[in-house]
């Protein structure tokens, strides 16, 4: 079956600390598509990234970096020097190949506090 | 343009009110989707449109229909809703969706806060 676990239900940090987010993924098929989404207060979800199962290269793109095993099945989430503009609530989701419509598996999410 | 816009922002509705939600997005999406996400949850997906046909329906109580009237439009028509129905509705929208070309991207709108007394 298939599931997102994020462990962290909050995290506090200090402005410009550095913070990972974790995510664990279960899933049988061996295409599938994993991505992160940041929910600020306003309630909209942003898309960060998105990574199929066939592509392990680590992405980092400005303070965030993206770390992929398919090994420990886990794709965590690190932000460099941390900013009070990186609070929020961040999601992670896996997408199967044979599910149909593409349906979103979410973790519970993580709500991160970035105090000045 | 890259947005999904959302009205209204906030509704608020008694249990025998009609009301409809509206989604629109420019950006060329064949694929349409309605989540409803109540407070520290994650969104729950409830309708999924595809090339304006209805793909994917999770299950919902008929007192929430979806209508897509054309490729850039998503409506939700609410009646007779219940207190607990009172949550963020998110309409998001992707290029295209498919095993054989991949699963795109969701871009979201910014939800209807909806309250039913």
């Amino acid at each position: 079956a298939q599931k997102v676990t994020q462990a962290q239900t909050e995290i506090s940090v200090v402005e410009k600390e550095d913070v990972t987010l974790d995510c664990v993924y279960e899933t049988r098929d061996t295409t599938y598509y994993l991505f992160w989404y940041k929910q600020p207060p306003s309630g909209e979800l942003v898309f960060l990234i998105r990574r199929n199962s066939f592509d392990e290269q680590n992405e980092i793109s400005g303070r965030y970096s993206w770390n992929f095993q398919k090994s420990t099945s886990s794709f965590n989430f690190t932000i460099t020097a941390s900013q009070v503009v990186d609070s929020a609530v961040y999601f992670c989701a896996l997408s199967e190949a044979d599910n149909q419509g593409g349906k979103l598996i979410f973790g519970q999410g993580t709500e991160l506090s970035v105090k000045p | 343009d890259t947005e999904v816009t959302q009205t209204p922002k906030h509704l608020v509705m008694g249990m025998t009110n009609k009301k409809s939600l509206k989604c629109e997005q420019h950006m060329g999406h064949r694929a349409m989707y309605w989540y409803k996400q109540k407070a520290k949850k994650p969104p729950e997906l409830m309708f999924v449109y595809s090339y304006e046909k209805l793909s994917i329906n999770e299950s919902v109580p008929s007192r929430f229909s979806p209508e897509c009237p054309n490729s850039s439009l998503l409506n939700l028509h609410l009646h007779a809703l219940q207190p607990e129905d009172s949550a963020l509705y998110l309409c998001a929208s992707s290029r295209k969706m498919g095993a054989s070309v991949g699963y795109d991207e969701q871009f979201f709108g910014p939800g209807t806060r909806l309250t039913v007394l």
